[in-house]
């Protein structure tokens, strides 16, 4: 039971490259989360997809962009990486918005 | 502005003894309260919850207590584990939102 899948798990970038983190669930769950952890911060949301074809900002979107084209799948976007956006992602799903997110394994990037 | 805080980064405790967690919220909307579990290079895993009809609830070792009018939530660890040893979130939803509202974390150490 593979759960979240989060794809790549690590990945080093320079400067100005584009890069596509893959999200991956097998729950058949509606809602979809990409979150960001940095030391000392926590998690904070990126964006977020309440169904198929549906996508919305969360606390820190500036940068980023997404899509949700099958339900199973929610993609994070890096169009122009900054060393800012050095960090660990975490994709989560969960069934409903009333019940508990399952996280995936995480994304190390760092930008260079 | 951060609604749901940790303010207590690290806490060491011994095997056997009692673990407590502490958590606050900001905002009065929040009605939907989880603690997740994080080892290093893994993704956060859900522990237990608690819905604000509620002022308790418990899991096995683990028991969340609910203080609505405090804005305060704690996770209550018995006894504890070296296994344990773990980052602890807090999160939070709101009645209107679909996505958690996440604490810092603290570090826990259970020592033998």
């Amino acid at each position: 039971n593979a759960g979240v899948t989060q794809t790549p798990k690590f990945r080093v970038l320079k400067t100005g490259q584009s890069m596509t983190l893959l999200c991956a669930q097998d729950m058949n769950h509606e809602y979809m989360y990409w979150y960001r952890q940095d030391p000392g911060m926590g998690l904070r949301l990126i964006h977020y997809s309440v169904g198929e074809g549906t996508t919305a900002k969360g606390e820190v979107p500036d940068g980023y962009n997404v899509s949700r084209l099958k339900k199973q799948n929610f993609l994070l976007g890096l169009e122009s990486a900054a060393p800012s956006q050095t960090s660990v992602y975490f994709c989560a799903s969960s069934y409903s918005s009333t019940a508990e997110a399952f996280f995936g394994q995480g994304t190390r990037l760092t930008v260079v | 502005d951060q609604q749901v805080k940790q303010n207590s980064p690290s806490l060491s405790v011994q095997e056997g003894r009692i673990s407590i967690l502490n958590c606050d919220y900001t905002n009065s909307m929040f009605d939907y309260f989880l603690w997740y579990k994080k080892y290093p290079a893994e993704g956060p895993t859900f522990l237990i919850s608690i819905s604000s009809i509620k002022d308790k609830n418990e899991d096995g070792r683990f028991t969340v207590f609910l203080n609505k009018s405090a804005k305060h939530l704690s996770l209550h660890i018995v006894p504890s584990q070296p296994g344990d040893s773990a980052v602890y979130f807090c999160a939070a939803r709101g009645t209107s939102g679909y996505a958690l509202n996440f604490g810092k974390g603290t570090s826990l150490l259970v020592t033998p």
